[in-house]
C-alpha cells in the first residue's frame, strides 16, 4: 500500500540556519510527490512539485528538494531560514491509475517547523 | 485567479445533525477533492469529483457523502454527526489532466 513518511514531528531551527525536512514514501511505481505547508488555522500551500526529470525541484519561498529513487525519499531544503517559516510541512504522493490522477493525494502525518530567534 | 473558497469557515453542531460543506474550485478546474484533517489520524481523502460524478472514494462510512455541480462548485454532506466528525474540512481542485491540487482555507466543523 501507499504510504508516506515524516520521521520528524517537531523540529526547531534558529533563524538563518539550514534546514531540511525528511520524507520517505513507499509507492509502486513512479509516484508524484509534492511538498504542503501549512500555517495555523490555514488550508494547504503548494510549496513544490516532483513529477518527472530533473530530480532537484525548486519551489516557492526559497525552498527545494531532492528526489532519490533509492531511498525512496524526497526531503524538502532551505539554506536559511526565516521566522515566517514557521509552519506544518507535508509531504504528499498523488494515487495514479492507468486514466491518470484520482484525485487522492497521501500524507505524511506532517513535520512542526519552530523557528528560534 | 481566485483561489479555492469554502463556506462557510466554522460551524458548530451537535450530535445527530447534519451538516453541508460548499467549495468553490479554482475557476476552469473540474476537479474537486476533499479532505478531513484531524490531530489523531492527520489528512485523510474522502471523495473526489469530477465533472459532476464521484471518481474515487476514500475510507469513510456512509454518513458522508458529496456532489458536484454544472459549474464544478461542490459540496459535502455529514449526516448524523458524532463527535469524532470535529475536523478540518479541506478542498481542493485540480485542472483536467493535473495532478497538482490547489487546497482552499478549510471549514473546521466542532461537533459538540
Amino acid at each position: 500500500a501507499q504510504s508516506v513518511t515524516q520521521p520528524d514531528i517537531h523540529i526547531t531551527v534558529s533563524e538563518g540556519a539550514s534546514l531540511e525536512l525528511r520524507c520517505n514514501y513507499s509507492y509502486g511505481a513512479t509516484p508524484y510527490l509534492f511538498w504542503y505547508v501549512q500555517s495555523p488555522g490555514q488550508g494547504l500551500q503548494l510549496l513544490l512539485k516532483y513529477f518527472s526529470g530533473d530530480t532537484l525541484v525548486q519551489g516557492i519561498k526559497g525552498f527545494e528538494a531532492e528526489f532519490k529513487r533509492s531511498q525512496s525519499s524526497f526531503n524538502l531544503r532551505k539554506p536559511s531560514v526565516h521566522w515566517s517559516d514557521a509552519a506544518e510541512y507535508f509531504c504528499a504522493v498523488g494515487v495514479m491509475n492507468y486514466g491518470g490522477s484520482q484525485g487522492n493525494l497521501i500524507f505524511g502525518k506532517g513535520t512542526k517547523l519552530s523557528v528560534k530567534p | 485567479k481566485a483561489g479555492v473558497t469554502q463556506t462557510p469557515r466554522y460551524l458548530i453542531k451537535t450530535r445527530g445533525q447534519q451538516v453541508t460543506l460548499s467549495c468553490s474550485p479554482i475557476s476552469g478546474h473540474r476537479s474537486v477533492s476533499w479532505y478531513q484533517q484531524t490531530p489523531g489520524q492527520g489528512l485523510q481523502f474522502l471523495f473526489e469529483y469530477f465533472s459532476e460524478t464521484q471518481r474515487n472514494k476514500g475510507n469513510f462510512p456512509g454518513r458522508f457523502s458529496g456532489r458536484q455541480f454544472s459549474n464544478s462548485r461542490s459540496e459535502m454532506n455529514v449526516s448524523t454527526l458524532e463527535l469524532g466528525d470535529s475536523a478540518l474540512y479541506l478542498c481542493a481542485s485540480s485542472d483536467a489532466g493535473s495532478e497538482t491540487q490547489y487546497f482552499g482555507p478549510g471549514t473546521r466543523l466542532l461537533v459538540l
